[in-house]
């Protein structure tokens, strides 16, 4: 079953805690993105990374940090700096070569207590 | 920098309406164009993906277009169902070495009772 998988769907966030997405593909894809979604607003990009050990800033990349040791795998953690982090997270892949569409996960809710 | 604007922000209309919905952009240099749909609290479904050299891209009930001279693109859903009720958003790839960054529209809540 081939797919994108996202967990948890629901995560809370107490003041000052810092707290992680997890983002598991088994597509062979070789770039993850990690989208924001707010209500009434389009996705914007966090981070996004083509290669294992290689990741990129996207436009909202403050208070948030990524790692890319496996291919199969790109975590997200919100950080205590990002002070407004309730939204619905997405992540995505394609393959390294440009002319496919992007494959979107079924995402992450993020509520702050 | 990019900008993507989709109009209308929400349209409702009976079932069996032929519908358009548009996307515009603001720089056409621009490698593709997909459109997506988006249920309730889910991820988002590849619709259609037009390649800056094309013009149009059909599937199914679904015909995309593309003018990239004037930064626009529309979708067009033949004999709307209630099925077909969900968020639609539009989203650009920039041509050169901006690989995979898309930018999206704010989206289309379409709506569509029986």
């Amino acid at each position: 079953d081939g797919g994108i998988t996202q967990s948890p769907k629901y995560l809370f966030r107490k003041e000052g805690q810092n707290v992680t997405l997890s983002c598991e593909q088994n597509l062979n894809h070789d770039a993850m993105y990690w989208y924001r979604q707010d209500p009434g607003q389009g996705l914007r990009l966090i981070y996004y990374s083509q290669i294992v050990n290689d990741f990129q800033k996207g436009d909202i990349a403050e208070g948030y940090s990524v790692s890319r040791e496996k291919k199969e795998s790109f975590p997200l953690t919100v950080t205590s700096a990002q002070k407004n982090p309730t939204a619905f997270y997405l992540c995505a892949t394609n393959h390294f070569r440009g002319q496919e569409t992007q494959y979107f996960g079924p995402g992450t809710r993020l509520l702050v207590l | 920098k990019q900008e993507v604007t989709q109009i209308p922000a929400a349209l409702s209309v009976p079932e069996g309406e032929n519908l358009v919905l548009n996307c515009s952009f603001t720089d056409s240099a621009i490698y593709n164009l997909q459109w997506f749909r988006q249920d309730p609290g889910k991820g988002l479904t590849s619709l259609l993906l037009i390649q800056s050299s094309q013009r149009e891209q059909t599937s199914g009930r679904l015909n995309a277009s593309l003018d990239k001279s004037s930064g626009r693109s529309t979708l067009y859903i033949a004999a709307s169902q209630p099925g077909d009720s969900a968020t639609y958003l539009c989203a650009v790839r920039p041509g050169g070495t901006s690989y995979g960054k898309l930018t999206f529209g704010q989206g289309t809540i379409l709506t569509v009772h029986p």
